[in-house]
């Protein structure tokens, strides 16, 4: 199976703030990763696709970038309804993996 | 818009099996894979496996000999039976849409459903 490492596992942050997670996958997976928003309570959502494919009605400052095994998530300007859990996904090959997810919480 | 609820009961017995099914609105069961998707306390996500209405299905050799996910498209339902479950199947479980065999994109979820294996 390939791993998908994540970190930082939690991130405390400010309102305007710019923050970046990251996913390393254990093996090239070309550009197959997939970024999810999920707050608590509720269904998580697909942000980005293809490693940097803006899904359709998601605010222009998520962005995420990289190709093989490092991947990046970025929030240029962090907002209140941004904090929640951010996790990254592979779909290079069967089985489908997860990072273990960033909990970003307001500083 | 596209809708996935998860039903069943929150507890069942070590050695039973788990059933959960997910009701789907707003769109065509023939659309999408349908898959299933768990979260362990403390854990990360872990799939489980996917189908199509066709038939069609992929599981995670992880859970491959105990599992079977089946599609009843008269009721857009589709379900989960999880056998001989012991207590490292207490998770929230979710459903969710996939698109492809490969499951490429999880682009419809539920809120998931807590299951606890107690007795």
């Amino acid at each position: 199976d390939i791993q998908m490492t994540q970190s930082p596992s939690s991130l405390s942050a400010s309102v305007g703030d710019r923050v970046t997670i990251t996913c390393q996958a254990s093996h090239d997976i070309s550009n197959s990763v997939n970024w999810y928003q999920h707050k608590a309570g509720k269904a998580p959502t697909i942000l980005i696709s293809g490693a940097s494919t803006l899904e359709r009605g998601v605010p222009s400052r998520f962005s995420g970038r990289g190709s093989g095994t490092h991947f990046t998530f970025t929030i240029s300007s962090l907002q209140p309804e941004d904090f929640a859990t951010y996790f990254c996904q592979q779909y290079d090959r069967l089985p489908i993996t997860f990072g273990q997810g960033t909990r970003l919480e307001i500083k | 818009q596209v809708q996935l609820q998860e039903s069943g009961p929150g507890l069942v017995k070590p050695s039973e099996t788990l059933s959960l099914n997910c009701t789907v609105s707003g769109v065509s069961i023939s659309t999408y894979y349908w898959g299933w998707v768990r979260q362990p306390p403390g854990k990360g996500l872990e799939w489980i496996g996917h189908m199509y209405y066709t038939g069609n299905s992929k599981y995670n050799p992880s859970f491959e000999s105990r599992v079977t996910i089946s599609i009843d498209t008269s009721k857009s339902q589709f379900s989960l039976q999880l056998r001989s479950v012991t207590g490292a199947d207490t998770a929230i479980y979710y459903c969710a849409t996939c698109s492809g065999a490969r499951c490429y994109e999880l682009g419809f979820w539920g809120q998931g459903t807590t299951v606890i294996v107690s007795s």
